[in-house]
């Protein structure tokens, strides 16, 4: 079955440090997100992406996030001055039709100390 | 009105029982119901979803149960398993939304005892 890939597993990084979070969506899926999860706590929309722009993000996804698919096959999570605060798992999604057929990657696991 | 809220935290039930999760909405422009199962260290999966046009929907030992007027919808586990055991989420989003956002409820730990 396909997969969404997410590299990293966990990341371990300094406040203040930039982190690139990579996903491999699967190939035929033209929706692309991410969501993170505090520990313990639901999972939270950052942002969507479609048709090389982003649809639709979240007030969490501020200045400090960003997102990019550089190629035909990858798509990154950018937080540029890591926060003790964006210590959380995230999560990368794919689908093919917008809201139906949503498959979620394993996650990385992204500790600020 | 774009919360989903969820209960309860978390629910103990013997290999057999019948956990029933809820979850309740204010938007009523969400159109698009679905719960997804998390086990640990692993992403949410897919489980079952539903839209507003019926009241019950099962596939399996799952099975969704849908109230539009009270803006309301339960997840139910039939003969439950050990194998069952792990966080449920109720979730939220709307049709038509290019995005595709889903807005998720809180999470329900299930535990199923053999």
């Amino acid at each position: 079955e396909p997969e969404v890939t997410q590299t990293p597993s966990h990341q371990v990084t300094q406040m203040g440090q930039e982190v690139i979070l990579r996903c491999v969506p699967i190939s035929n899926h033209l929706y692309f997100y991410w969501y993170r999860q505090i520990l313990g706590q639901k999972v939270e929309f950052l942002v969507s992406f479609y048709n090389n722009e982003i649809s639709e993000k979240s007030e969490i996804f501020d200045d400090q996030f960003s997102v990019e698919r550089p190629d035909g096959s990858n798509f990154t999570l950018k937080i540029r001055s890591t926060k003790l605060e964006d210590s959380a798992m995230y999560f990368c999604a794919s689908s093919d039709s917008g809201i139906y057929g949503y498959t979620f990657g394993s996650g990385t696991r992204l500790t600020v100390v | 009105q774009q919360q989903v809220k969820q209960s309860p935290q978390s629910l103990i039930v013997q290999k057999g029982g019948i956990p029933i999760i809820n979850c309740a909405y204010e938007n009523t422009a969400f159109d698009y119901f679905p719960w997804y199962q998390q086990f640990p260290g692993k992403g949410p999966a897919l489980l079952i979803a539903i839209r507003p046009d019926v009241s019950e929907k099962k596939e399996g030992r799952f099975t969704i149960s849908f109230n539009k007027s009270a803006k309301q919808f339960s997840l139910h586990i039939m003969d439950s398993q050990p194998g069952d055991s792990a966080t449920y989420f109720c979730a939220a989003s709307r049709f038509g939304n290019q995005g595709g956002k889903l807005i998720f409820g809180q999470g329900t730990e299930l535990s199923v005892k053999p």
